[in-house]
């Protein structure tokens, strides 16, 4: 029979509204995040990252917000616009040399 | 160069036949990594060099799969007897020694596109 791939889940919102990406990480031992935007035909580049010491961090326009207690992370962009249409993808780091392990990806399509 | 370059961006290549995707990582980074990213689907993990350390293997999807970084430096990953179900885009990333605070962020490269006919 035909096959069927997976498909990222998507967050359809508004120019100029918020955006809020939410991640569940795996690792309870994991004590570095980072989230990556991936725009199409393009390799993953960096936005924000935060360490397990914390729960909120700002960047421009983008603040990610960590929830140790459930493993949650979140992404949360301001006033979004055209441009930032693409995949974002959340990565955990378990420390003392380990892989960055990647979550599934969102897909953020912003509407004009 | 200023960022990780992978070459080709594009292969096209017949069922049954070896690949071989390279990948030069910004110089001075230590630790590689390679992923396989399918159509409409996250970063599937592959390999991961660090160091003089032994490479992490535990993402080769099959024994078809291989990977090795000459020198420190440039990766190779080789595909033996491409099947349809690799067609992916495999991605290659770099990041200074992991082993130090503050170098987990990675720098990927743009990708080769590879389709099996």
């Amino acid at each position: 029979g035909e096959s069927v791939g997976l498909h990222l889940p998507t967050l359809s919102v508004q120019e100029g509204d918020n955006s809020i990406i939410n991640c569940a990480y795996s690792n309870s031992a994991s004590d570095y995040f980072i989230w990556y935007k991936q725009e199409s035909g393009k390799g993953p580049q960096f936005i924000i990252d935060i360490r397990s010491n914390m729960d909120k961090r700002q960047g421009q326009r983008v603040t990610v917000l960590l929830n140790k207690t459930v493993k949650h992370l979140s992404l949360q962009i301001a006033a979004t616009q055209p441009g930032d249409s693409a995949v974002y993808f959340c990565a955990e780091n378990m420390g003392g040399g380990n892989k960055l392990t990647f979550g599934t990806g969102t897909q953020l399509k912003v509407e004009l | 160069g200023a960022g990780v370059s992978q070459s080709p961006s594009n292969k096209v290549t017949e069922k049954g036949k070896d690949v071989e995707l390279r990948c030069d990582p910004i110089s001075g980074h230590t630790a590689l990594y390679w992923y396989r990213q399918s159509l409409g689907q996250g970063l599937e993990f592959l390999i991961y060099f660090q160091g003089n350390s032994a490479p992490d293997k535990s993402g080769l999807p099959s024994d078809r799969f291989s990977a090795e970084r000459t020198g420190g430096s440039v990766s190779t990953l080789t595909i033996q007897r491409t099947q349809q179900e690799d067609s992916a885009v495999y991605l290659c990333a770099s990041s200074l020694a992991l082993t130090v605070e503050g170098n987990e962020k990675l720098f990927f490269g743009s990708g080769t596109q590879l389709s099996v006919l």
